[in-house]
């Protein structure tokens, strides 16, 4: 069935760091790639998507590029922030159905 | 437009009770999902409405959880003859489809269910 794999966390970073997390799909078919972040004591929040190959999502200073060939969609950040410190998923679904599948979640820490 | 509502926030129950959760969308939008998301998962999809249809039904979802959305508009999830199992964060979303395409899932905040 189709899922996706992130890398394990916590990510521990200083502020201004460079952060890349890593996320791969399986899927049957060409999805769309989300990311959705989730702070503390929020719910989930739409931080990127792309929905076809070589697509770049990007949204608050947060890029990633749909790469068909490896099956990834890593989310990457020049510059982190204190604020940033959440946990991040990779998501796949497909047009139509619209039903998310999650990856396991990357918890991000961001030191001052 | 005050986002994805979603009540109680939090519920203990003792095994065997039933529960219920209520989930109001967005106004104008049609579809409806929830997922189930235990501590250091993501979420898994549980089953999604179009308008007061019920279009699918994870395998997730037992014989003792049932969905309703009755017009359209608010979804309440059961739970019957609750178990320790049942124990996560249960979440609601929802989304516009419309003709030009689909649009982006909103969640709601999502009621902890503690089962003891």
């Amino acid at each position: 069935g189709d899922s996706v794999t992130q890398m394990e966390g916590p990510v521990t970073l200083s502020e201004e760091a460079f952060l890349t997390i890593n996320c791969t799909y399986t899927a049957t078919g060409y999805p769309s790639l989300f990311w959705y972040v989730q702070y503390p004591g929020e719910g989930l929040q739409l931080l990127l998507k792309a929905t076809k190959a070589d697509d770049k999502g990007s949204n608050k200073g947060f890029e990633a590029t749909y790469r068909k060939e490896t099956t990834s969609f890593h989310l990457e950040k020049g510059s982190v922030q204190v604020s940033d410190s959440a946990v991040y998923f990779c998501a796949l679904s497909f047009t139509g159905f619209q039903k998310l599948v999650f990856g396991t979640g990357t918890r991000l820490l961001v030191s001052p | 437009d005050t986002g994805v509502s979603q009540d109680p926030r939090h519920k203990i129950t003792k095994r065997g009770q039933n529960v219920t959760f209520r989930c109001d969308p967005i106004s104008e939008h049609n579809r409806l999902y929830w997922y189930r998301q235990t501590l250091g998962q993501g979420p898994e999809f549980l089953t999604y409405f179009q308008n007061e249809a019920q279009l699918e039904k994870s395998r997730l979802l037992s014989d003792r959880f049932s969905a309703e959305r009755p017009k359209g508009s608010f979804s309440t999830l059961e739970i019957q003859r609750t178990e320790q199992g049942d124990s996560a964060m249960y979440l609601c979303a929802s989304s516009l489809v419309a003709r030009g395409g689909a649009y982006e899932q909103y969640f709601g905040p999502g009621t902890r269910l503690t089962v003891t």
